[in-house]
């Protein structure tokens, strides 16, 4: 296993479309993060499964946004209606429960034009 | 709100020199402290942590020490090599509920010269 991999690394998509990326985590992990990281500031928490239950959604993730882990495998964020402030890098990070520090991917840059 | 502040963006040493990176936090419930490494085009690299028991971590060249009561952390690279040219950011978990989601500082540039 070579670590938390992300697809697609790069999406461009025009204001009002829907957009949807996928996280594979280490396989072991039982603990799934998105964050969002725009420019200059850190990541910033989106949402966390444990397994296949979504057990914290941040205020950052407005109806727009859905996330979803099916069987505690893969994991999917879709944005539905994106607006440019949408514009970001999305980063996915998996953790063993009791793990001491999690690991990322290598993140998905979303533009909206 | 900030909850962890990295308050210089930006970081120039000369290799084999020392690097201090600085971070502070306001909220008392944090217990638990990491800093990330990221280089262009990458995720973040888990670099350190320490436990809010603890007052100094230590690995290789890496030192980590915590001040609760100034509710201060700092990183220490010695010596600086050129590689360690990178965005570092200061995290930190509250685990409230199980969870360990980070709430991250804004990152700091950190540019070794040789």
């Amino acid at each position: 296993d070579t670590g938390v991999s992300q697809n697609p690394r790069h999406k461009i998509t025009k204001r009002g479309q829907n957009v949807t990326f996928r996280c594979d985590p280490i396989s072991e992990h039982n603990r799934l993060y998105w964050y969002r990281q725009t420019l200059g500031q850190g990541p910033e928490f989106l949402t966390y499964f444990q397994n296949e239950a979504q057990l914290e959604k941040s205020r950052l993730l407005s109806d727009r946004f859905s996330a979803e882990r099916p069987k505690g495998s893969f994991s999917t964020l879709e944005i539905q209606r994106t607006e440019q402030g949408d514009s970001a890098m999305y980063l996915c990070a998996s953790s063993l429960s009791g793990g001491l520090w999690a690991f990322f991917g290598q993140g998905t840059r979303l533009t909206v034009v | 709100d900030q909850q962890v502040k990295q308050n210089s963006p930006s970081l120039s040493v000369q290799e084999g020199r020392i690097s201090i990176l600085n971070c502070d936090y306001t909220n008392s419930m944090f217990d638990y402290f990491l800093w990330y490494k990221k280089y262009p085009a990458e995720g973040p690299t888990f670099l350190i942590s320490i436990s809010s028991i603890k007052d100094k971590n230590e690995d290789g060249r890496f030192t980590v020490f915590l001040n609760k009561s100034a509710k201060h952390l700092s990183l220490h690279i010695v010596p600086s090599q050129p590689g360690d040219s990178a965005v570092y950011f200061c995290a930190a978990s509250a685990n409230e509920g199980g969870s360990e989601k980070l709430v991250f500082g804004k990152g700091m540039k950190l540019t070794v010269n040789p």
